[in-house]
């Protein structure tokens, strides 16, 4: 069965550090992609990163990257130089076998950023 | 990327009534989605909402519980019907366009 784990409930980093949010998977499927979205209080989805499992490099968008480790099955979420509005939820996601928009989530990791 | 709007931002229900919500998104859109995130939660898919024909519930959720229609490639509205407190939860619309972008969402409190 397919399955994405966030084993960090909360993070605190502080203001202009990077920190790295954690994510494995599960799946027996060769193909799979794996996104990163960001909740902040008011409850909107905001979509972050997307890595599929065939690409070569790891995706980058602005200060967000994306270290995919296959073998390893974890694509964990770098945030460089934390600012204080990156307070928030932020959840890993897998893209289900067959349909583009059938993602299972992880239960999230609360990140707060510390002025 | 596509922008989607959705109607109520918000409701207070009472039990045993129904609530429609709205979604609409500012472009074509091949698949419509609607996720729920029960308070504390992630999220769980409900059902994929087909333009035409009748959606694609995920296991737990059924039709006469959450209608949903999608009249056309912009629009898609999800029902709870005959509502309990268990159903207290944000809902959310979602469109495929070249990755999965979600409305602000519905956050629905029943009494």
């Amino acid at each position: 069965a397919q399955k994405i784990t966030q084993t960090q409930p909360g993070m605190f980093v502080q203001e202009k550090e990077a920190v790295t949010l954690d994510c494995t998977y599960d799946t027996s499927d060769p193909s799979y992609g794996l996104f990163w979205y960001k909740q902040p209080s008011s409850g909107e989805m905001i979509f972050l990163i997307y890595q599929g499992s065939y690409d070569q490099q790891n995706a980058t968008e602005g200060r967000y990257s994306l270290n995919f480790q296959k073998a390893r099955k974890s694509a964990n979420l770098v945030i460089s130089a934390s600012q204080l509005g990156d307070s928030a939820m932020y959840f890993c996601a897998m893209r289900r076998g067959g349909s583009q928009g059938n993602l299972i989530f992880g239960k999230g990791t609360k990140l707060s950023v510390k002025p | 990327s596509a922008v989607i709007s959705q109607k109520p931002s918000r409701d207070i229900c009472q039990r045993g009534t129904s609530l429609t919500i709205q979604c609409q998104v500012d472009s074509q859109v091949t698949m419509m989605f609607w996720y729920r995130q029960q308070p504390g939660q992630s999220l769980t898919l409900i059902a994929t909402a087909n333009q035409g024909s009748e959606a694609t519930y995920e296991s737990g959720f059924v039709i006469d519980k959450f209608p949903i229609s999608r009249p056309n490639l912009t629009f898609s509205t999800l029902t709870v019907s005959n509502m309990s407190p268990e159903d207290s939860s944000i809902y959310l619309c979602s469109g495929w366009d070249r990755g999965l972008f979600f409305g602000p969402g519905t956050r629905l409190t029943v009494l």
